[in-house]
């Protein structure tokens, strides 16, 4: 067990940038998931995938972001012409199954300059 | 609407007392629920999950949590706490409805004096 692995784990961009995150989940797992961390807060839901499949998607994804997992392996997070409110922590987590425990990985720190 | 409180926002105990902290839900059926640890930095640590059956359930580093189907609680406690329990602690039931995905409350901080 390797854990879930993200990439980068900082992020330091211009406002109206492109950035792009990956997220390496357990081999086994077929649940991903994508939430986003502002300070003092806990991890809000973004979405997730069932292998390939993007089964949800919360309100807080703008038309700005995008979420891929084209093989269902790993995954990634596209944020378009970034705004300073995208300053976050992004975790990615995966799962084995819906009631299991979710695994997170360190996250990716996005500052938004 | 799924909802999850940890009231205490900021909790500080001297190394070797117990802990509790506290986390209330809202939620329509018979929950599965997760305490999680994060370090600063980190992502989140997996502490301890109940899915049904015992209601005192155990989990690593001398944690335990119990659920009270009564008080929508699921409290987490440490009968001695080390200075490396400083850390932030979140509560995680089901969102309810989306299948699997979790609500995390606010969190609550712990620091620990020597």
């Amino acid at each position: 067990d390797t854990g879930v692995s993200q990439d980068p784990r900082h992020k330091i961009t211009k406002r109206g940038q492109n950035v792009t995150f990956r997220c390496d989940p357990i081999s086994e797992h077929n649940r991903l998931y994508w939430y986003r961390q502002t300070l003092g807060q806990g991890p809000e839901f973004l979405t997730y995938f069932q292998n390939e499949a993007q089964l949800e998607k919360s309100r807080l994804l703008s038309d700005r972001f995008s979420a891929e997992r084209p093989k269902g392996s790993f995954s990634t997070l596209e944020i378009q012409r970034t705004e300073q409110g995208d300053s976050a922590m992004y975790l990615c987590a995966s799962s084995f199954s819906e009631d299991q425990p979710q695994h997170f990985g360190d996250g990716t720190r996005l500052s938004i300059l | 609407a799924q909802s999850v409180t940890q009231p205490d926002i900021h909790i500080t105990v001297s190394e070797g007392a117990s802990l509790e902290l506290r986390c209330n839900y809202s939620y329509g059926a018979t929950p599965y629920l997760f305490w999680y640890v994060q370090s600063p930095g980190q992502g989140l640590q997996l502490l301890l999950k109940y899915f049904s059956g015992d209601t005192l359930v155990q989990g690593i580093k001398g944690f335990e949590a119990e659920f009270k189907r009564s008080q929508s609680s699921f409290n987490l406690r440490k009968p001695s706490v080390h200075w490396s329990d400083a850390a932030e602690y979140f509560c995680a039931p089901p969102r309810g409805g989306s299948q699997g995905n979790l609500i995390f409350g606010k969190g609550t901080k712990l620091s620990v004096k020597p």
